[in-house]
């Protein structure tokens, strides 16, 4: 099964562009992962899922134009523009692999967004 | 608008059976190819998917934890219940329901804390 790798925290000023990673292991540059936004304190949230085509279905309710996702190889980004302070949040990634009983769904250890 | 909440106790002892209840509004667990899981983050760390189950009854769990759990839904009372046995002080986590369509995780419960002690 894939490993998905985040790096542990970043942080962008207000207003700025960040963009987010989250690595697949090797032999697994075909996969889609999704998106999730956790803010603090509550559960989280559908952003949206990403391929090496880009986005693949539609965003999550309610996440905004600024909300935009690309594809190489085995990386997986996650571009927010114009940062606002209700961005500030934890960002996971997650893939499934599999089928029938040999299922699994993986999550990355997620990535703290702080907003300076 | 779909929700869905979770309900169980916040606090178990260790060796003790865990039984957390989802109970969900706005969609149907009978409509083919919609799902219900269950995912948890122990506090400060990263989430862990547990189980799913399809609106045909299918079910899938986590092999590292595949032997302590069980995933049951009663589609008349929209409800979807977990149990995981010999609960330990590493299980204490925010566990979550989410509801699953198209491969993704589409919206998601706020999660009951539960906290594995003596």
């Amino acid at each position: 099964q894939p490993v998905l790798t985040q790096p542990p925290s970043a942080s962008a000023s207000l207003g700025a562009s960040v963009t987010l990673t989250c690595t697949l292991s090797s032999g697994y540059s075909n996969y889609k992962v999704d998106w999730y936004q956790q803010r603090p304190g509550k559960g989280p949230r559908f952003v949206m899922r990403v391929g090496t085509g880009g986005i693949v279905g539609s965003k999550g309710d309610g996440i905004p134009d600024r909300f935009s996702v690309l594809g190489s190889g085995l990386n997986r980004y996650l571009t927010i523009k114009n940062i606002q302070e209700e961005d500030e949040s934890d960002y996971h990634c997650g893939a499934d692999h599999g089928s029938g009983s040999n299922f699994v769904w993986v999550f990355g250890g997620g990535t703290k967004l702080t907003v300076l | 608008q779909i929700t869905l909440k979770e309900s169980g106790p916040t606090l178990v002892k260790p060796t003790q059976t865990l039984t957390l209840t989802c109970t969900f509004s706005g969609f149907s667990l009978s409509t083919s190819g919609v799902g219900v899981g269950w995912i948890r983050q122990p506090p400060g760390k990263a989430l862990e998917w547990l189980a799913l189950i399809y609106w045909n009854d299918d079910k899938r769990y986590s092999p590292s934890l595949k032997s302590r759990l069980t995933i049951t839904k009663d589609t008349s009372k929209n409800q979807v219940v977990l149990t995981m046995t010999n609960m330990d002080p590493v299980d204490t986590a925010t566990y979550y329901c989410a509801h699953r369509l198209s491969s993704s995780w589409s919206i998601w419960g706020q999660g009951t804390l539960v906290t594995v002690s003596s």
